[in-house]
């Protein structure tokens, strides 16, 4: 069954940096475009960006440019999400989603991970 | 940019019907999805294509599109439907995902 698996909560100081990670089973990796969801405490959902598995060309929503990266790792289906200078604005849980191939929606979520930013 | 507009909160008495509304301009001509989000908990693809339902939702959840609203409709509702709802929507334009504000359904 398809599965996405992220990595743990992190606790950063403001300033640091940051890796999620998004662990893929259950189909064939480089046919679903990887999204990212961020949902800061008590928000809604805002839409990060996503990257191609197949090229690996990421694309990313206004706002999260330049600090936000999104990479892979097709040897092991895995997808990051990399944020540097973190800011206590930051803090949030950050989902993983794959986008349905051929559509405009995310058919499975990984489970999300809270990233703390805190002095 | 695009905006998709939903109410923020709906109650409904259990076995009732609940309806969700997402309003956006002539969001009828674009496909809209809808999320199910439970507390501390992932969302969960419900309605997608407007009217179609994933694998393991049950027959209950319905939606509707057209003019500058969508609905999600959810018939015989059942106090595990208590989350927040929200609708998206891909924004050609500009190229990104949009998502509603979110809808928080109390079963009373």
């Amino acid at each position: 069954q398809v599965q996405l698996v992220q990595s743990g909560s992190e606790l950063k100081k403001p300033g640091a940096s940051v890796k999620v990670s998004c662990k893929t089973s259950g189909y064939s990796f480089s046919n679903y475009a990887i999204n990212w969801v961020r949902q800061a405490p008590g928000q809604g959902l805002e839409w990060m960006g996503w990257i191609n598995t197949n090229t690996g060309i990421p694309t990313s929503a206004q706002g999260f440019t330049g600090r936000f990266v999104f990479s892979l790792d097709t040897s092991v289906s895995t997808a990051y999400l990399q944020i540097s200078s973190l800011k206590a604005e930051d803090t949030a849980v950050y989902y993983c989603a794959r986008r349905n191939a051929g559509n405009y929606f995310l058919d499975f979520w990984g489970q999300g991970t809270l990233v703390t930013v805190s002095s | 940019s695009y905006v998709l507009t939903q109410p923020p909160s709906v109650s409904v008495a259990p076995g009732q019907t609940a309806r969700i509304s997402c309003g956006g301009s002539n969001i009828g001509s674009k496909s809209v999805h809808w999320y199910q989000q439970k507390p501390g908990q992932a969302p969960v693809l419900v309605v997608y294509a407007d009217s179609d339902r994933p694998s393991g939702i049950p027959e209950r959840f319905s939606g509707s599109n057209s003019g500058n609203t969508a609905t999600l409709t959810i018939s015989r509702v059942e106090a595990g439907d208590e989350a927040d709802y929200y609708c998206q929507v891909w924004d050609s334009n500009n190229v990104r995902f949009v998502f509603g504000t979110g809808t928080k359904v109390t079963v009373l």
